[in-house]
């Protein structure tokens, strides 16, 4: 089956203390972004990454930190997390194949909060 | 770059009306145009996307929506609301395949008995 694996799925920590919050996907896409999801803000992206090796910011990318080592997996991290960064955060994938590749797949969600 | 407003943060509507959801968005190129789902304590599900072509683009559910570039609008409409409908709704535009999504704030639709 197709999809997009976060883990872990809720996370409660304390400020300050280093976290990663992984992303696999088995669709062999190019294409994997982070997003936060926060009440009456929709979604905003993180990073992003358009192949391996290669990633870049997003519109909200301070205090995050992400790596593109290979194809499937995009994980997030968190080297000293604030309460601001208290979320709800996505990850998902998509081919650069035009005609292809136009829809994203998400991740079922990784709710954070941050003591 | 690209972006996204979304007209109404709450929709509600009766069982059986109408369902209207509001989107209009700005792109320097043609923009690829996506309405997205979130039942509660789930992720996000495509609904439909209109990439090129046919303008009037139908999704699952019974959902549809028409891109009309002179407007830059994308609405996302249903003939007739059912319960299983109530959700929060995204529209997303992107400039190109694989490329960076803008969304909009999004739409919490309720659907009234």
């Amino acid at each position: 089956e197709a999809q997009v694996t976060q883990n872990p799925r809720y996370l409660i920590t304390v400020t300050g203390k280093k976290l990663t919050v992984t992303c696999s996907q088995n669709m062999n896409h190019e294409y994997m972004s982070w997003y936060r999801q926060d009440p009456g803000l929709g979604l905003r992206q993180i990073y992003y990454s358009m192949n391996v090796e290669v990633t870049d910011k997003g519109d909200v990318p301070e205090g995050y930190k992400v790596s593109r080592k290979e194809k499937r997996n995009f994980p997030l991290i968190l080297e000293s997390p604030s309460p601001n960064q208290t979320s709800l955060y996505f990850c998902a994938s998509s081919s650069v194949d035009r005609g292809v590749g136009e829809t994203q797949y998400f991740g079922p969600g990784t709710r954070l909060l941050v003591l | 770059a690209q972006s996204v407003t979304q007209l109404g943060s709450h929709v509600s509507v009766s069982e059986g009306a109408l369902v209207l959801l509001r989107c209009n968005y700005s792109s320097s190129v043609p923009p690829y145009l996506f309405w997205y789902v979130q039942y509660p304590n789930q992720g996000l599900q495509l609904l439909l996307k209109y990439t090129t072509g046919a303008t009037l683009v139908k999704g699952i559910n019974g959902f549809e929506a028409e891109f009309k570039k002179s407007e830059t609008s994308f609405h996302l409409t249903k003939p007739s609301a059912h319960m299983s409908d109530a959700a929060e709704y995204f529209c997303a535009v992107s400039e190109y395949a694989g490329g960076d999504m803008r969304f909009g704030a999004g739409t919490r639709l309720t659907v009234k008995p």
